[in-house]
Order: structure tokens, then sequence, then C-alpha cells
């Protein structure tokens, strides 16, 4: 238990479908972030939030829609994805985004498969 | 940002020594060497960073040597639960630690 929790941990949608992930994290950080882990694929940076506002948007498609109400919660809302979307998506959040020793804590991630 | 090659796997047994290096010759002066261990199925999780010479901790030891352009994580009587993929990241200083993440090492720890 990291204390950074994603729902859900499966996620099955077709690709007319709406869906969105949720990431939570009860460690009073600063900065989070969205990374895909495709098959056979280094994880990929995909989104990153400090201190809510969204600072790198890693030429995403916009097919993929980042959220951060809060320093707490990141959602990504999913629409008319692709079948090569298909992966696991984590979430990892850090504390005071300018200081050097700045470990990042993940969740578990949400197994997407699109049909 | 740097980039790191490290070997794309490595086999032991339990209750050896593993040395996994990784070789990052364009470092930068303000960049720190951290490690990720990631099992299947779940995200990575911080193992140990440095800047030079040698950080020890409860789980591993980092050696770099005076140049940074290399780093050797050391994983002491390793178990079959050490068994995972290794990622050596190079991390500038500051801003929002953006991490770029390789292919790592997947290391397979036999009985």
């Amino acid at each position: 238990e990291t204390g950074v929790t994603q729902t859900p941990r499966h996620l099955v949608m077709g690709m007319t479908n709406k869906k969105s992930l949720k990431c939570e994290q009860h460690l009073g950080h600063n900065a989070m972030y969205w990374y895909k882990q495709s098959a056979k694929k280094p994880l990929e940076l995909m989104f990153v939030y400090s201190l809510e506002e969204r600072v790198e948007n890693n030429s995403v498609p916009s097919r993929f829609s980042p959220e951060c109400p809060n320093s707490s919660h990141l959602f990504l809302h999913l629409h008319t994805l692709q079948p090569e979307d298909s992966a696991l998506y984590l979430c990892a959040s850090s504390q005071d985004p300018g200081r050097a020793y700045n470990e990042q804590f993940f969740g578990p991630g949400t197994r997407l498969t699109v049909l | 940002l740097a980039k790191t090659t490290q070997p794309i796997s490595m086999d032991s047994y339990e209750g050896q020594e593993v040395n996994i290096t990784c070789s990052h010759n364009n470092i930068a002066t303000n960049d720190y060497i951290t490690w990720y261990q990631q099992f299947p199925s779940q995200g990575p999780r911080f193992i140990i960073q440095g800047y030079k010479t040698k950080v020890t901790n409860e789980v591993a030891s980092l050696f770099i040597p005076a140049d940074r352009k290399s780093s050797t994580l050391s994983l002491p009587r390793v178990s079959l639960s050490d068994t995972a993929v290794y990622y050596c990241l190079v991390v500038p200083e500051g801003g929002y630690n953006k991490l770029i993440f390789g292919a790592g090492t997947r290391l397979a720890v036999h009985p």
C-alpha cells in the first residue's frame, strides 16, 4: 500500500464509450502524474500536474483528458479510444515538485482493455 | 534528459548478490541517479537515489564513480521475491521530477 489508490482496477470499454479513471493520494503531495504502460513498451509519461496546474502534456491524443480538481485527486477521462490504447494506466504522486529528492509513489494501476 | 543504458535481463540464484550496472554518459551536473523496481501488474516502487559515491539503505546500495557516467545497483542476498524489473533513471534537480523510463533490467531469481 503506497498511499495512492486507483479505481477501477480493471476496465473494459468499447471504442464509443466514455469512462473515467480515478486516482487519489493520501500523502499530502503537491504533484500528480499519469503514465501509460503498454505491453513490451516502457512506461510513458502522459500528464503532470503540479499544484493542480497541468505542467506537462506529453503529446497525448485529445481522446485522453486529464482533470485535477484538487491536489489529492486526479482523473483521466477517456472517450472514443482505440484498441491500441489498451494498457496499464498508472497514477503517481510526489511531494514538493521543486526539490531534487522527489520520490514518486505509484498506485496499483488500472488495466484498460478497449474492444 | 540523460539517456540510460542497462542490460535487458539478468539471472541469479537465491542468496547471491546481484549488481546491475547502468550507463548514463551524458549525465548533467545537477542530475540525480534513481532506481525503481516494478513487479508485474503493479506500479514502480522507488528503491534508492544518489548523486555520487555510495548510498546504502535497507534494500540496496548504489555505487556511483567519480565521473558519474555509470552507476551500479547492488542487491545483497536476493530472494525469489526480488524477481522484478529494475529501472535506472537520471532525474534533473528541481522541477516537477519528470521521470523517463527505459526498458529496464528484468531480473529473474531462481531457487
